[in-house]
């Protein structure tokens, strides 16, 4: 059972560089959601889908973009990294919208370190 | 703004020991309350959650109660175990008109020694 699979598990960048996160899921969840983690800090909603094709800001969408072209995957674009961006980024998927009845399902994370 | 917050951290205790981490919540209308681990080097997984007031959930042995009068979320254990060794994270969703967003607090590190 695959569940959440994110790519890399590391990265260094240098500021200015761009790249992508990947994200994949293998459950067919429609919902699905990338978070940022930062020490001492709760994670922080970046954006998230509610299906291929669909996609809306959550509460952190600066210097981001996201794209669903299919229903498995969600990636995340750095298009000029900052070091404000040194986060540990979590991707999750759901069944459901309703987070009462269908627990989010979290990928291992990717530690970002920006310099 | 609707928030979490949850007691510092690092936690170490002894095994067998009794836990509890301290969570608040500040929230319009009627949220759910949520507790999410993080195994090391792992990602975060749903231990367990309540969506009303007075209910309790429970899972693995630990333990939470949704207190509207006090805004609080507390998570207990009785006997921790090595095991138990994580990042517990308090957070919660609005009951109605459920956007699958959640809000998270600031996570505490659990340590429990041999």
């Amino acid at each position: 059972n695959a569940g959440v699979t994110q790519t890399p598990k590391f990265r260094i960048l240098k500021i200015g560089q761009s790249m992508t996160l990947q994200c994949a899921q293998d459950m067919n969840h429609n919902y699905m959601y990338w978070y940022r983690q930062d020490p001492g800090m709760g994670l922080k909603l970046i954006y998230y889908s509610v299906g291929a094709g669909i996609t809306d800001k959550g509460e952190v969408p600066n210097g981001y973009n996201v794209s669903r072209s299919t229903t498995e995957d969600f990636p995340l674009r750095l298009e000029l990294a900052a070091p404000s961006q040194t986060s540990v980024y979590f991707c999750a998927s759901s069944w459901l919208q309703d987070l009462n009845n269908s627990p989010l399902h979290f990928g291992n994370g990717t530690r970002l370190t920006v310099t | 703004g609707d928030s979490v917050t949850q007691m510092e951290g690092p936690v170490t205790l002894s095994e067998e020991a009794f836990l509890t981490i301290n969570c608040t919540y500040t929230a319009t209308g009627y949220p759910s309350l949520f507790w999410y681990v993080q195994y090391p080097g792992e990602g975060l997984q749903l231990l367990l959650k309540a969506t009303k007031a007075d209910d309790k959930g429970s899972n693995k042995g630990f333990e939470a109660t949704y207190r509207k009068e006090t805004t609080s979320f507390h998570l207990e254990k009785g006997s921790v175990q090595v095991s138990d060794s994580a990042v517990y994270f308090c957070a919660l969703t609005h009951g109605s008109g459920n956007t699958g967003k959640l809000i998270f607090g600031q996570g505490t590190t659990l340590q429990v020694k041999p």
